[in-house]
């Protein structure tokens, strides 16, 4: 069974730069899995942030972006702040109905 | 604005069963395909189930498949889960999320199941 790979923490410099990714246990990933990317802070609902690979939700800053990079989806926090401390989830569409999230990405600021 | 409310969590013995609602307000409900996703204490997030905007296709994830059931009624604008054969590893947050171009587009706040004797 394929599985969906993520950092399981990062850590950025307030002001920086951070590229998360997305990845597959077995082959690539492409727009074709319309990857999404959400926010979560402990006790609270995800927040969506990134749809069909780099389409920013309503409402969520520039700052977010999305791509694919070489065989992987990415998510780009540029000039992270402290309330990006966070942790962050990707979501691939498997195919035939079928969703599957990474394991998530503990960012810290600091 | 979009608005999700999930509803039905609680404590529930192993093996018991326990029917989730979310009700949805905010948008065109039977337009719209929904999820639901669930989240163990202290972990991450997964992905239990889908069902199309008019309740013709539903899909499951292998850890729930045979045990929970995905259904909705649109003339009441809810969503449902019924979840039978209850483990403790199905204790979780359980939330329902509105589909948006194959992405979890708005969520709601999440009820908590707990199965425990």
């Amino acid at each position: 069974q394929t599985v969906v790979t993520q950092e399981p923490s990062f850590s950025v410099s307030p002001g920086g730069t951070v590229t998360l990714t997305c990845g597959l246990s077995s082959g690539s990933v492409s727009t074709t899995y319309y990857p999404s990317w959400y926010q979560q802070t402990p006790g609270q609902a995800p927040r969506t942030l990134i749809y069909s690979t780099n389409t920013r939700s309503s409402g969520v800053p520039d700052r977010f972006s999305g791509s694919i990079l070489g065989n992987k989806a990415a998510l780009t926090i540029t000039g992270a702040q402290a309330d990006d401390e966070s942790d962050y989830y990707c979501v691939l569409y498997m195919g035939s109905g079928i969703w599957a999230f990474g394991g998530g990405t503990k960012l810290t600021v600091l | 604005q979009v608005q999700l409310v999930e509803s039905g969590g609680g404590v529930v013995q192993p093996g018991g069963s326990l029917r989730l609602s979310c009700a949805a307000s905010g948008f065109s409900f039977s337009s719209y395909g929904i999820h639901w996703v669930r989240q163990a204490p202290g972990k991450g997030l997964e992905w239990v189930a889908f069902i199309r905007y008019d309740g013709s296709n539903k899909y499951y994830a292998d850890s729930v498949k045979g045990r929970f059931t995905i259904s909705r009624d649109n003339s009441k604008n809810t969503l449902f889960l019924q979840m039978n054969s209850l483990r403790a590893e199905d204790t979780a947050v359980y939330y329902c999320a509105k589909d948006s171009v194959y992405c979890l587009g708005s969520w709601g706040q999440g009820t908590l199941v707990t199965v425990s004797s």
